[in-house]
Parts: C-alpha cells; sequence; structure tokens
C-alpha cells in the first residue's frame, strides 16, 4: 500500500479482554516498531522488528504485551487481560533500514478500555 | 536511560517566526528528528539531523543543534496557520532503531 495501514482504527473492550492490533507496513520496509502514546504525551517505544524476529522488545511494560511478525511483513500487538492503563493510541511505523530517520507512522489504533 | 524534554506550548502570529526549542540528556544520541503531528492525524517526519552537524536548512525550516548544552531547537519561518500542530523532537542512538520522544509542544498560530 501507499503508506502504513494499521486496523482497526478504534477498540473499545471491556477490562479483562484480550486485543489484537494489526499493523501493515510499507511493502518492502524490513523495520517494523510499535509505539504507545498516551493523552498528551509524546510516543514511547514498545517493540521493533527487524524481519520476522523481534531485535528490541525491551519497551514492552509487562508480559500481557506480546508482540508478532510471522511472515516479515504484517505484525499483531496482542494485549492479554486489558487493563484501563493500557488505553492509549498504538502507533506502528516502518523503515527501509534500520536509520529510524525513515520511518513512516502510521494513523494509530486508538484503544480504550472500560 | 535518555530523557527528552520540551516546552508545552507556544504561540506566535501568523507571519513571525517560530522557534521551538528541545533537550536531552544522553550525549552518544546520533540522530535527532522533529515531526508534527495534527489532529486525529499520524506522526509526520518534517527534517532530522545527525549528530556531526550544527545547523540543517530546509526551506521554512531551520534545525540548530548545539551538542555541548545537548540542545536541539526547530526554527519555522514565517508561521503559516496550518502549521498549528503539535511537534515533537526525538532522539535516537547508533542504528537509530528506537526513538525517544519528547512529550511534545503545541504550536498555535494566531491569524
Amino acid at each position: 500500500g501507499a503508506g502504513v495501514s494499521q486496523t482497526p482504527s478504534n477498540k473499545v473492550t471491556e477490562k479483562g479482554k484480550y486485543v489484537e492490533l494489526r499493523c501493515d507496513p510499507i511493502s518492502g520496509h524490513t523495520a517494523l516498531y510499535w509505539y504507545r502514546q498516551s493523552l498528551g504525551q509524546g510516543p514511547e517505544f514498545l517493540i521493533y522488528f527487524q524481519g520476522t524476529g523481534a531485535a528490541d522488545d525491551s519497551g514492552l511494560p509487562n508480559d500481557r504485551f506480546f508482540a508478532v511478525r510471522p511472515e516479515g511483513s504484517v505484525s499483531t500487538l496482542k494485549i492479554q487481560r486489558t487493563e484501563r492503563g493500557d488505553s492509549a493510541v498504538y502507533l506502528c511505523a516502518s523503515s527501509g533500514d534500520r536509520v529510524a530517520s525513515e520511518a513512516f507512522f502510521g494513523q494509530g489504533t486508538r484503544l480504550t478500555v472500560v | 536511560g535518555e530523557d527528552v524534554e520540551q516546552s508545552l506550548f507556544l504561540s506566535v502570529r501568523e507571519g513571525d517566526s517560530s522557534v521551538i526549542n528541545c533537550t536531552y540528556t544522553d550525549s552518544s544520541s546520533t540522530y535527532l528528528y522533529w515531526y508534527k503531528q495534527e489532529p486525529g492525524a499520524g506522526l509526520q517526519l518534517l527534517t532530522y539531523i545527525f549528530s556531526n552537524m550544527d545547523m540543517k536548512q530546509d526551506q521554512r525550516l531551520t534545525v540548530l543543534l548545539n551538542k555541548k548544552d545537548k540542545h536541539l531547537s526547530l526554527r519555522i519561518a514565517d508561521t503559516q496557520t496550518g502549521d498549528s500542530a503539535i511537534y515533537f523532537c526525538a532522539v535516537a542512538y547508533n542504528a537509530g532503531n528506537m526513538l525517544t520522544f519528547g512529550g511534545g509542544t503545541r504550536l498555535m498560530v494566531k491569524p
């Protein structure tokens, strides 16, 4: 596609439920990043993939968060037992190499846990 | 870890210059960026500078980097109402695979 696509654009879920957020990167981009942006704050790094492997997952807040990228393209961020504090906009970005200066961001998925 | 700070708010009149400032803590940062975020929109990369540069100019945008003081600024010349948005400073290390963002500066341009 023309840009990074994230689905759904909005997700409302009940506390304790499981959610999956999807990211379709720009075709051919090998690097993929997930960030989380809480209201009034800057994005915070969660995880970075180079190809299929998670090269850096140091930003995942706890073991309820997990992300996969099985074929080196589409990525899914999975959140188990959601909590109200997980409410945020989850941003995905992709780039053609390891230099983040070429990272292009998607529109984000706004997750609301009620 | 890295800490990136920005002032929260800036208001200017249309046609004036805007200067948005950013400070960071880790001197090993190698790439420094400015992103723009408009309401309901994703992050748009405006410009970036390598740590071995002092200045970069791109049309109405001028980025200044003072490595000694760990200070980065973005100057927007002839600011327009369409420049109203939140501006984020971000820094990265080494190969730049992870960005640390500041909290953002909301720029309001008055006609």
